[in-house]
């Protein structure tokens, strides 16, 4: 399988579960990242990792958890969401060499629903 | 904190015509441009990058063209098509860290092709 995939693709959760996203990427890239995207709003990055160290964690509640085991594999658990936490969350994956950098390239997303 | 705004919000032009997708940015110093295309319910998908020191980049019946010292930068398609129908996101360089690029969305323009 080529890309950036991301399971599950849908999810309903009630507010007091605890679910995990998952994103496997299979470009051999350096860099993954997750968004979020809500109605109405531009895309919000949550969390960068680079070379499986976390370097950007965007002022996000502690109820979203992200994980890098290695550098294909993304995840972010989730627990005790609100409703307004529902949106399509997106993982991408970028590679940069030297200095240049080659673009994104994103995973299909999951629409979380939080009931 | 860079803001990237485009404009129309939304678009519906008959099949043939050539048109001019517009965004704007705040802060000039950007590494990088990125145009992506996002059908609904799906994830993102790349169409053109911009490095900084580029004017422009073709990819068939798309142009992208970046001017960074008046923050802006156009997605113009050719003879579209109905199957050109989908929202179309610019994004800016926000930063880089380690190896990892972070990329700051506007809200995207809607684009609607009529048969």
């Amino acid at each position: 399988e080529t890309g950036v995939t991301q399971t599950p693709r849908h999810l309903v959760m009630g507010m007091t579960n605890k679910k995990s996203l998952k994103c496997e990427q299979h470009l051999g890239h350096n860099a993954m990242y997750w968004y979020k995207q809500s109605a109405k709003k531009p895309l919000e990055l949550m969390f960068v990792y680079s070379l499986e160290e976390r370097v950007e964690n965007n002022s996000v509640p502690s109820r979203f958890s992200p994980e890098c085991p290695n550098s294909s594999h993304l995840f972010l658990h989730l627990h005790t969401l609100q409703p307004e936490d529902s949106a399509l969350y997106l993982c991408a994956s970028s590679q940069a060499h030297q200095g240049s950098y080659y673009g994104y390239t994103f995973g299909s997303g999951t629409r979380l629903t939080v009931v | 904190k860079q803001e990237v705004t485009q404009i129309p919000a939304a678009l519906s032009v008959p099949e043939g015509e050539n048109l001019v997708l517009n965004c704007s940015f705040t802060d000039s110093a950007i590494y990088n441009l990125q145009w992506f295309r996002q059908d609904p319910g799906k994830g993102l998908t790349s169409l053109l990058l911009i490095q900084s020191s580029q004017r422009e980049q073709t990819s068939g019946r798309l142009n992208a063209s970046l001017d960074k010292s008046s923050g802006r930068s156009t997605l113009y398609i050719a003879a579209s098509q109905p199957g050109d129908s989908a929202t179309y996101l610019c994004a800016v360089s926000g930063g880089r860290k380690g190896g990892s690029e972070k990329l700051v969305f506007g809200k995207g323009t809607k684009l609607t092709v009529n048969p």
